[in-house]
């Protein structure tokens, strides 16, 4: 079974400061897709960032960078110059054979 | 604009009661998807549609049921059989299933037992 994995239930983040959030997934497929959702409390899913597995480039998105480590099946996601509106629920996907798969989320909590 | 909506917010069920769920979408997309969340899990596939009067079984699909008669909407119903509904639910869509194209979701709505 694929699986897509979250190790960090919460994290904090200071106001203005950088947090990475973790994710490591689990396919034997060699062509799929990595993505990270972010869920405010008003509980929309919003996409924050697509990364293709076959392109080396890590994805970039303002302040919202990823680390992808392939041989390590690793994608992590950078938040730079944090701010209040990034507390959220955030949540690590994959689209590997056919089908989305969704990590436990990771709760991020911005101190002003 | 467009995009998914999902009503109610909030509902409550019944014991042996049945519940619909509703999502409608006004993006053009041919794929919605139905999932469920859990606190401390990922969100679960309940079902999904490619098109118009099809739809398949994801990963936790037993006590509920679905319906795709037109493209706009694909609304859940949460039969008694469902022994512990009380979650959140998710409507997604996207131009097509099985694609890499990111899901559009809804804002959701948060089922509870009475």
């Amino acid at each position: 079974a694929q699986t897509v994995t979250q190790s960090q239930p919460e994290m904090s983040v200071q106001e203005a400061e950088t947090v990475t959030l973790s994710c490591t997934y689990d396919t034997s497929e060699s062509d799929y897709y990595l993505f990270w959702y972010k869920q405010p409390p008003s509980r929309q899913m919003i996409l924050v960032i697509r990364q293709e597995a076959y392109k080396q480039q890590n994805a970039t998105e303002n302040r919202f960078s990823v680390n992808f480590q392939k041989a390590a099946k690793s994608f992590s996601l950078k938040i730079s110059d944090s701010q209040l509106g990034d507390a959220a629920m955030y949540f690590c996907a994959s689209f590997t054979g056919n089908q989305f798969y969704f990590g436990t989320g990771t709760s991020l909590t911005v101190i002003p | 604009d467009g995009g998914i909506t999902q009503s109610p917010k909030y509902l409550f069920r019944k014991e042996g009661q049945n519940v619909t769920l509703s999502c409608e979408q006004n993006l053009n997309h041919d794929a919605m998807y139905w999932y469920r969340q859990d606190p401390g899990q990922g969100l679960r596939l309940i079902y999904y549609s490619q098109i118009v009067n099809d739809f398949q079984k994801g990963d936790i699909a037993e006590g509920y049921s679905v319906s795709r008669e037109k493209k706009e909407s694909f609304p859940l119903t949460v039969t008694s059989a469902q022994k512990n509904p009380t979650a959140f639910y998710l409507c997604a869509s996207s131009h097509r299933v099985h694609s890499n194209q990111p899901q559009h979701f809804g804002d959701g709505t948060r089922l509870s037992i009475l």
